[in-house]
């Protein structure tokens, strides 16, 4: 079984443009999760999607950021415009129903110029 | 609010050696706790978990843990240290209703010959 998915691996980008990650859970999970690293800090949470909705997006750090899951499938994660504070690890994580385990994928290493 | 506390930032022990990383956490209730490894260029990998029962879990790559409800401790030990195990280790916890998971900051475990 495929784990979870996430593409690009690395991005580097100039300040202000735009970036959009992706991720791809594992087949039947219907949780999606996002979370993030900041150099030299703890990984934080973003948000969490269950199916296509949006369960609960308390730790978006503002609106520049933009989380999506059409169809309850894949997640597109999209900064616009990017700043430099941004730059760090995105990591996707999937689980099949609340109250399970949730499995991550290799992360996004984004770097903002 | 719910925080984990890793105090280790970096540890360095040799080949052959016993391991103890330390983990302490702050929850109101009984969480689920959790240890993830992330090897160099590679994503987070679940070690193991504790939900409820048994107090010493084990997981894999020979790690186990002990729940210690007195101290709000979670270390992770191994008994015989190898050099593949040179990685970043998280603990986390997750509250009751399992949605965001709260990260320690990470132990940077080097290997010395």
């Amino acid at each position: 079984e495929a784990g979870v998915t996430q593409f690009p691996s690395h991005s580097v980008i100039e300040k202000g443009q735009t970036v959009t990650l992706r991720c791809d859970p594992i087949s039947g999970h219907d949780n999606l999760y996002w979370y993030r690293r900041v150099m030299g800090k703890e990984i934080k949470f973003l948000l969490h999607f269950v199916k296509e909705s949006k369960q609960d997006e308390s730790g978006m750090p503002n609106n520049r950021f933009l989380a999506e899951r059409t169809g309850g499938t894949y997640s597109t994660l999209k900064v616009q415009p990017a700043e430099l504070e941004d730059s760090g690890v995105y990591f996707c994580a999937s689980s099949p129903g609340q109250g399970e385990t949730q499995y991550f994928g290799p992360g996004t290493r984004l770097l903002v110029l | 609010a719910q925080s984990v506390t890793q105090p280790d930032i970096h540890i360095t022990v040799s080949e052959g050696a016993s391991l103890e990383l330390r983990c302490n956490y702050s929850y109101g209730a009984t969480p689920y706790l959790f240890w993830y490894v992330q090897s160099p260029g590679q994503g987070l990998q679940l070690l193991l978990k504790y939900f409820s029962g048994d107090t010493l879990v084990q997981g894999i790559k020979g790690f186990e843990a002990e729940f210690k409800r007195s101290q709000s401790s979670f270390n992770l030990r191994k008994p015989s240290v190898h050099w593949s195990d040179a990685a970043e280790y998280f603990c986390a916890l997750v509250s009751g209703g399992y949605q965001k998971v709260t990260f320690g900051t990470g132990t940077k475990l080097q290997v010395i010959p």
